[in-house]
């Protein structure tokens, strides 16, 4: 079967910085991306990679190793409004998008 | 991005109702999909449509419906809604099957 994991809750201050795992499992692969979803709210896409290595935009980069099946998020500077849930979805070899839990990320002042 | 809309915003049904939700785009794009959120749980892709006049099965689409007359509705129908579609659900689209998707506000059901 297909499957994503991704932790389900962490916790980190205001100023500091997190990464945020996402592992798979899936049929072929095209493409991870990342999305934040703030409570009562439709996700947002934050980053997309299909080729290994970081990619960086601003306080976020994602890293991707397709051999390991493994991505992570890399928040820098986290601000209160980061608090959110983040989304790792991995697009298999019909193209749809393998969805994780999410991860409910905690910022204390 | 702007240009997706979803209706109602949110909805209480009885069991054993007919409820159609809605999604419109206004930017043509060929690529729509909904999906269902639940809590503890990633995700899941109800039905897609590549392009107007098409329609996919996706993880979970049963007791679902969806139609693609044109490029800009793509209404999501519950024939006879049972308890456990209590739900959010979301619209998305994509320019194509093969990009990015961005995601409508949703619709917040709770069938009784």
């Amino acid at each position: 079967g297909q499957n994503i994991d991704q932790p389900t809750e962490m916790t980190a201050t205001e100023g500091a910085i997190v990464q945020i795992n996402c592992t798979y499992q899936t049929s072929g692969f095209n493409g991870l991306f990342w999305y934040q979803q703030h409570a009562g709210e439709a996700p947002t896409f934050l980053s997309y990679n299909v080729l290994d290595g970081l990619e960086e935009k601003g306080r976020f980069s994602s890293f991707l190793s397709r051999s390991k099946g493994y991505s992570y998020l890399l928040l820098k500077e986290l601000q209160m409004k980061d608090s959110a849930s983040y989304l790792c979805a991995v697009r298999d070899q019909d193209y749809q998008l393998i969805w994780g839990a999410g991860t409910k990320l905690i910022i204390k002042p | 991005i702007a240009g997706i809309t979803q209706a109602p915003t949110s909805q209480i049904l009885a069991a054993g109702r007919r409820m159609t939700l809605r999604c419109t785009q206004d930017m043509r794009h060929n690529a729509m999909y909904w999906y269902r959120q639940d809590l503890g749980l990633g995700l899941r892709l109800i039905h897609y449509s590549n392009t107007a006049g098409t329609t996919g099965k996706g993880e979970v689409p049963d007791g679902y419906s969806v139609s693609r007359a044109n490029t800009d509705d793509f209404p999501l129908t519950l024939a006879s809604a049972v308890h456990s579609q209590t739900s959010v659900y979301f619209c998305a689209w994509s320019v194509d099957g093969t990009d990015t998707q961005y995601f409508g506000p949703g619709t917040r059901l709770t069938v009784l």
